[in-house]
């Protein structure tokens, strides 16, 4: 069974950091680029950061550039994320989420984790 | 506000066909394929038409997606209480270097 499984939420003071974790399990992890995205409490979908599966090529959204770094360690299956100077509008559940790339075009995101809240306030 | 617009809310009886647009620029939509996700309330989003009209396994074929210029739909037919969900569209964005969605279609069947 394919799983993609995020931890690392919880609450944080404005200005704080916090490290995302996703762990997959169940495919070629080391095949498939992965995303972040996050939704804020009632609101839509916000794409936030893109790794390839090599890391070779990384996008952020320009609200989070320069304060969120993503990262991934082929060997444990895993994703990260790297939240710095965070803000109460960083304040939503993050999502990681997969996507294989066939002759270099991607075939949309077919697994999802369950999420982790991230909640900044003071 | 969102790069890419769907309409906030969309409603059918179960057994009708519903429609849901996707409007975009010659940056996003324009120039690539267009993907759509369903969320039931609660959970996480799920990949629900890859490649403008493609279904992964599992979806049933009562979900078809189709693109036309810097447009894009998602048809639902047949509906059924359990396809009460929000539906987004999503698509690769050049100019912004990134993946954009649509604000979200609340999907109420009555």
């Amino acid at each position: 069974e394919v799983q993609l499984v995020e931890s690392g939420g919880g609450l944080v003071q404005p200005g704080g950091s916090l490290t995302l974790s996703c762990v997959g399990s169940g495919f070629a992890f080391s095949t498939y680029d992965m995303t972040w995205v996050r939704q804020a409490p009632g609101k839509g979908l916000e794409w936030v950061s893109h790794i390839r599966s090599s890391s070779s090529i990384i996008f952020y959204a320009d609200s989070v550039k320069g304060r969120f770094t993503i990262s991934r360690d082929n060997a444990k299956k895993s994703l990260y994320l790297q939240m710095n100077s965070l803000r109460a509008e960083d304040t939503a559940v993050y999502y990681c989420a997969s996507e294989l790339l066939i002759a270099g075009v991607g075939n949309g995101f077919d697994n999802w984790g369950q999420g982790t809240l991230v909640t900044v306030s003071s | 506000q969102f790069v890419v617009t769907q309409p906030p809310s969309a409603s059918g009886t179960p057994g009708q066909r519903v429609t849901i647009s996707c409007s975009g620029s010659s940056s996003n939509i324009g120039s690539g394929y267009v993907f759509w996700y369903q969320q039931l309330p609660g959970t996480a989003p799920k990949l629900l038409i890859y490649k403008n009209n493609q279904r992964p396994s599992g979806v049933p074929d009562r979900f078809s997606g189709s693109k036309s210029g810097t447009s894009a739909s998602l048809a639902i037919s047949g509906l059924r209480s359990e396809d009460e969900a929000d539906y987004y569209c999503a698509a690769w964005d050049d100019s912004l270097s990134g993946w954009v969605f649509g604000g979200g279609t609340k999907l109420t069947v009555l």
